[in-house]
């Protein structure tokens, strides 16, 4: 199994309404990442989790909130966001902190989020 | 700000060999080129990667100059489902830092029939 499966692949969301978006694999990965791409722009780095610990948060507002609750699962809680928040968001995995040479990531194919 | 340049779009007809280049003029000894790739609608795909050596895969072969100043990959008989957009990162590869896979703009690849 080499996949990152990404639920919901579609969110519509009201601005004060509270959602979460779900990522899984079981490919045994240590690290895993949330990317933001907005239309037509390159994927921008949102938070790394290392070993199941929050190692990189590329100050991103408060309003997202991510959560690894075991190695195969991270999680990315929203609420209050803003329409300008719209955009692919992608999940990634590697089998350990990119440090290594070789290290490459797995990306599933994101939940497209709409905020009204 | 990423590290790299790439033309922003390029065209290639089916069958024949797409070559996208790749400059990376400031990259640092220990750092490593990367490609990717995008298809509409998908999440980025790892292509291939390298440090001075030419390398190839199932899926493509990277050229980098001598100098490593810039590199090209190369898809040596492309399909229309080669159409999609191509990273090229440079990364550390080794050291203290987390070595993220930060992207730049990228290259539109469209192949013709």
């Amino acid at each position: 199994d080499t996949e990152v499966t990404q639920t919901p692949k579609h969110l519509v969301m009201g601005m004060t309404n509270k959602k979460s978006l779900k990522c899984e694999q079981h490919m045994g990965h240590r690290a895993m990442y949330w990317y933001k791409q907005k239309a037509k722009k390159p994927p921008e780095l949102m938070f790394v989790y290392s070993y199941e610990k929050l190692s990189i948060n590329e100050s991103v507002p408060s309003r997202f909130s991510p959560e690894c609750p075991n190695s195969s699962l991270l999680n990315l809680h929203l609420h209050a966001l803003q329409p300008e928040d719209s955009a692919l968001y992608l999940c990634a995995s590697s089998q350990g902190p990119l440090r290594a040479q070789g290290e490459k990531l797995f990306f599933g194919s994101g939940t497209q989020l709409s905020v009204l | 700000d990423a590290k790299t340049t790439q033309p922003p779009s390029m065209d290639c007809a089916e069958g024949r060999a797409a070559n996208l280049p790749c400059n990376h003029s400031t990259i640092s000894g220990n750092e490593y080129v990367y490609w990717y790739r995008q298809i509409h609608s998908q999440g980025p795909q790892y292509i291939i990667h390298g440090l001075k050596n030419n390398e190839t895969n199932e899926m493509a072969s990277l050229i980098i100059t001598e100098d490593r100043k810039s590199s090209t990959l190369i898809l040596p008989h492309a399909t229309l489902r080669d159409t999609a957009v191509y990273y090229c990162i440079v990364r550390v590869a080794w050291g203290g830092s987390q070595g993220n896979l930060i992207f730049g703009k990228g290259t539109k690849l469209s192949v013709k029939p």
